[in-house]
C-alpha cells in the first residue's frame, strides 16, 4: 500500500524558534497534500490543503504567515511553524492523495511538537 | 456544510463483548463518501473502510461490520468479540463526491477501551 512518512516523529523546541516538518509520499506521487493538527483528546483539524506547485489553501483561522507550507515536488511537502509558542504544541499529521479527485487519502504517522 | 457527529466520546467494554460506535453525519450533497479510521496510541491513522453514498449495503470484514442507514444519516461501526488490541480512538469521516471536493471532515472521535 501507499506509504507516507513524516520527519521528525517528535521535536522539542524553544519558544521563538522555527520548526520544519517534512511529509513524503514514498511510493506514489501526491498531487495534493493536507496538513492537520490534533490537540490531545481532540479530533483532527484541517489546517491547509496544498497542491504541488501552487500556494496552499489555508482553513479559516489558520495563520498562513505562521504555518508556512511548501509543496515543491510531487513527493514532498513541508510545514514550517515559525516563531513557535507553547500553544503551538500539538500533534501534526500530514496526508497525501493521488490527484485532486483521488479516492484514497494516505496519512503519515504524525509529528509531535512540544514548544517549551 | 458538512458535519460528522460521534456522540460517544468514550466507550469501555470487557474483552469479548460486542461494541458499536455511532456516527451521524450532515451534508447537503447527494453523493459522498463515508470513512472510518482507527488511531491507536502510536498516533498513526489506520484506514478501515470507505463507503459510497450510493451503496447502502452493510459490510462485514472479520470482526468488523458497518451499518449504513442513509435514511437516518448514520454509519455505525460494530466490533464483535472485542480484543484488547482494538483499544484506540476511532474516527468517522465524510467527504463529498463532487468534482474538486477535497476536504475530509472528521467527527470528534470515540475513545474505545477494551478491558481484559
Amino acid at each position: 500500500g501507499a506509504v507516507v512518512s513524516q520527519h521528525p516523529s517528535w521535536v522539542i523546541c524553544k519558544s521563538g524558534t522555527s520548526v520544519k516538518i517534512e511529509c513524503r509520499s514514498l511510493d506514489f506521487q501526491a498531487t495534493t497534500m493536507f496538513w492537520y493538527r490534533q490537540f490531545p483528546k481532540q479530533s483532527l483539524m484541517l489546517m491547509a490543503t496544498s497542491n504541488e506547485g501552487s500556494k496552499a489553501t489555508y482553513e479559516q483561522g489558520v495563520e498562513k504567515d505562521k504555518f508556512l507550507i511548501n509543496h515543491a515536488s510531487l513527493t514532498l511537502s513541508t510545514l514550517t511553524v515559525t516563531s513557535a509558542h507553547p500553544e503551538d504544541s500539538s500533534f501534526y499529521i500530514c496526508s497525501a492523495r493521488v490527484g485532486t479527485g483521488g479516492l484514497e487519502q494516505y496519512f503519515g504517522p504524525g509529528t509531535r511538537l512540544t514548544v517549551t | 456544510a458538512q458535519k460528522v457527529t460521534q456522540a460517544q466520546t468514550e466507550n469501555s467494554v470487557v474483552e469479548k463483548e460486542d461494541v458499536t460506535l455511532d456516527c451521524v453525519y450532515e451534508t447537503r450533497d447527494t453523493t459522498y463518501y463515508l470513512f472510518w479510521y482507527k488511531q491507536p496510541p502510536s498516533g498513526e491513522l489506520v484506514f478501515l473502510i470507505r463507503r459510497n453514498s450510493f451503496d447502502e449495503q452493510n459490510e462485514i470484514s472479520g470482526r468488523y461490520s458497518w451499518n449504513f442507514q442513509k435514511s437516518t444519516s448514520s454509519f455505525n461501526f460494530t466490533i464483535t468479540a472485542s480484543q484488547v488490541v482494538d483499544s484506540a480512538v476511532y474516527f468517522c469521516a465524510l467527504r463529498p463526491l463532487i468534482q474538486g471536493a477535497q476536504k475530509l471532515v472528521f467527527g470528534q472521535g470515540t475513545r474505545l477501551t477494551i478491558n481484559p
